[in-house]
């Protein structure tokens, strides 16, 4: 069956810094979302990516999709601690959205 | 108005006994699902219902046994809980399983 890996599984970055996390799975995805999840709280949707080589922004969030539409990143310019939380990928195989481990992120002040 | 809005919140209760949780919708989305977190933070599908209809029906123990009365509701019901058990469940609803997904903000089950 499908697996969608993603690493880190923990980053601790000083605030200002970059983040970035990175999701692959062992077969083609039709389309990438990402969501995140506050500590004590749900996973909320960020984005969905569907064409081969997409890349779409968020404000200082910037969002990746490989060309074998395999892989995706998320990147985090300038963490700062309010992006402090769990950022899941996750890709849909035979109607069920699979969820890779998750990138705990936490930001020194 | 929340989105997805399940109940309890919190529950513990003792092994072996039998709970329910339930979960409304009112965003007009046709499929919802359960997931199961662990401790580790790991999200895992269990159920998905797409307009009362079980679609999904993952490894489940069948302790556990969904029930949708309607496309707006998705309860779950557990028998003979085990310690095991002891998890976060989160009720989710999309507009179909390739869309974003809305999730209710969890049911703490901790059995002891």
């Amino acid at each position: 069956g499908q697996q969608v890996m993603q690493i880190p599984q923990y980053q601790h970055v000083q605030e200002g810094e970059d983040f970035t996390t990175y999701c692959n799975s062992s077969t083609t995805l039709s389309n990438i979302q990402w969501y995140k999840q506050r500590p004590g709280g749900h996973p909320v949707f960020l984005i969905q990516l569907v064409k081969s080589g997409e890349v779409k922004k968020q404000k200082r969030l910037t969002f990746q999709f490989g060309e074998a539409k395999k892989n995706s990143s998320l990147h985090i310019t300038a963490t700062q601690t309010t992006d402090v939380g769990t950022y899941f990928c996750a890709g849909v195989q035979g109607g069920k959205l699979i969820f890779g481990q998750g990138t705990e992120l936490s930001v020194k002040p | 108005d929340t989105a997805v809005s399940q109940t309890p919140k919190y529950l513990v209760t003792q092994m072996g006994n039998d709970k329910s949780i339930k979960c409304e919708q009112n965003l007009g989305h046709d499929t919802m699902y359960w997931y199961k977190q662990d401790s580790k933070k790991f999200l895992k599908i269990m159920f998905s219902y797409n307009n009362k209809e079980l679609i999904i029906n993952e490894t489940v123990p069948n302790r556990f046994s969904p029930k949708s009365p309607d496309k707006a509701h998705l309860n779950l019901h557990i028998n003979s809980l085990e310690l095991g058990d002891s998890a976060v469940y989160f009720c989710a609803s999309s507009q179909d399983p390739g869309a974003g997904y809305t999730f209710g903000s969890g049911t703490r089950l901790t059995v002891v």
